[in-house]
């Protein structure tokens, strides 16, 4: 397993805003990925982010809304830009620490923008 | 159709009763297929994984894969009150098909085990 942390815990934000969300890993991992859990919804996939290169974004999603950094193998950053209410949701990091088998999840950032 | 489909619940049993909970899916290039257990206000943590169709066994759980009729299982037995929280099934191609690793999540079911 991995241990993974992630920070802010929650934030409440004004719309317009943007918010960074950190992710850390206990050990060095090739990929990364940042999901969406809205209410009632399936987590989404957001992005897949691997060291040393762009980061490869899902339908629906762009680079100008969700800006993200991989500056190292043991962590990550997910912007949120230009905040508005429909963005509100836990936002999740996750490692794949094997061959693809599966991925281990951080404990979420719940944001609400008002 | 979606991609996962997951009756959401939500589902009340006894405690030491056994719980079944189900995924379908219709992308049969599906190769992993896991369940995960998310606590209230908490990150998914894994359950289980399986690869291509068969059983898995784990204490108390059990996973089962059907690739033949895109059926997933998981089964709980004696469950415990601790066991109460929302339960989510995905799956995964590995890395063919130029899918990267990408997990295809259901939306949940959420399981009460009531004292």
């Amino acid at each position: 397993s991995a241990v993974i942390s992630q920070k802010p815990s929650r934030d409440i934000c004004q719309r317009g805003t943007s918010l960074t969300i950190q992710c850390q890993v206990d050990s060095q991992v090739t990929m990364m990925f940042w999901y969406r859990q809205q209410p009632g919804q399936s987590l989404t996939l957001i992005a897949t982010a691997n060291q040393g290169s762009e980061a490869t974004y899902e339908s629906g999603f762009v680079i100008d809304k969700f800006p993200i950094s991989r500056p190292n193998l043991t962590f990550s950053t997910l912007t949120v830009s230009n905040m508005s209410p429909e963005d509100s949701s836990i936002y999740l990091c996750s490692v794949d620490r094997g061959a693809g088998e599966t991925q281990y999840f951080g404990p979420g950032t719940r944001l609400l923008v008002l | 159709q979606k991609e996962v489909e997951q009756d959401p619940g939500p589902l009340s049993v006894p405690e030491g009763a056994i719980v079944s909970l189900n995924c379908t899916y219709s992308n049969s290039a599906f190769q992993y297929f896991m369940w995960y257990r998310q606590y209230s206000r908490k990150g998914p943590e894994l359950l289980m994984y399986t690869y291509s169709s068969g059983n898995k066994e784990d204490g108390r759980f059990t996973a089962q894969v059907d690739k033949s009729s895109k059926y997933i299982s998981l089964f709980i037995r004696d469950s415990q009150p601790s066991d109460s929280a929302t339960y989510l099934c995905a799956m995964s191609q590995g890395n063919s098909g130029g899918s990267n690793y990408k997990l295809t999540f259901g939306k949940g079911t959420l399981l009460t085990v009531n004292p």
